[in-house]
């Protein structure tokens, strides 16, 4: 079965500066999603990025961007710039296809990130 | 364009009831996956459903717990007899299709058993 490890159960990052969550997964597959998802306090579910795992070049959205290592199974999430909004649990998770016909998500335990001002 | 719709978004049940979850997934979304998140964990998968059918039950417990998706209506996580243990968060979440998106979740119902 698939894990997913998110080995900094708590993190904390001043206001404007730059924070790096890491994720480590195992896979024995080639083809594979993975996804870094934000839960507030309101326990919404918020996709914040997505990698394929046969793009070799690094996903970013704006101030979010991410360092898949394949051979590694390891895609850290760097936050720059951070801001008091991005204060939240961070997910990392791993899609594939089942074997019994569907694309389960496997998230890790999460981080939990606060923003000091 | 509202998104993926949970109700209740907290409920409390007594020892020995039954639960009932309900998810309508976005407009246009014909597959639906439920999910449970406990305490201090991540989301685990329980169940992937399309209109009227169920896909992958992989993840359910085997006693007490059901899901249907109905051709009309929303999608109802069902849970019998409920005991401490089942306290958790539920998610649903739904897609357009059978793909890798990293679907679209809703706010969680938050179950207690009393």
């Amino acid at each position: 079965a698939q894990t997913v490890t998110q080995s900094q159960p708590e993190m904390s990052v001043q206001e404007a500066e730059t924070v790096t969550l890491s994720c480590t997964y195992d896979t024995s597959e080639s083809d594979y999603y993975l996804f870094w998802y934000k839960q507030p306090p309101s326990r919404q579910m918020i996709l914040v990025i997505r990698q394929e795992a046969y793009k070799q070049q690094n996903a970013t959205e704006n101030r979010f961007s991410v360092n898949f290592q394949k051979a590694a199974k390891s895609f850290s999430l760097k936050i720059s710039d951070s801001q008091l909004g991005d204060a939240a649990m961070y997910f990392c998770a791993y899609q594939e296809f089942s074997g019994a016909g569907s694309y389960q998500l496997t998230f890790g335990k999460g981080t939990k990130l606060s923003v000091i001002p | 364009n509202a998104g993926v719709m949970q109700n209740p978004r907290h409920l409390v049940r007594r020892r020995g009831q039954e639960a009932r979850l309900r998810c309508s997934p976005m407009k246009g979304h014909s597959h639906v996956y439920w999910y449970r998140q406990l305490p201090e964990e991540g989301l685990k998968f329980m169940v992937y459903l399309q209109k009227e059918n169920i896909i992958d039950e992989s993840g359910m417990p085997k006693e007490r717990f059901s899901a249907e998706f109905p051709k009309e209506g929303p999608s109802i996580l069902r849970i019998q007899q409920v005991v401490r243990g089942d306290s958790a968060a539920y998610f649903c979440a739904s897609s357009p299709g059978l793909e890798y998106y990293g679907y679209t979740f809703g706010s969680g119902t938050r179950l207690t058993v009393v």
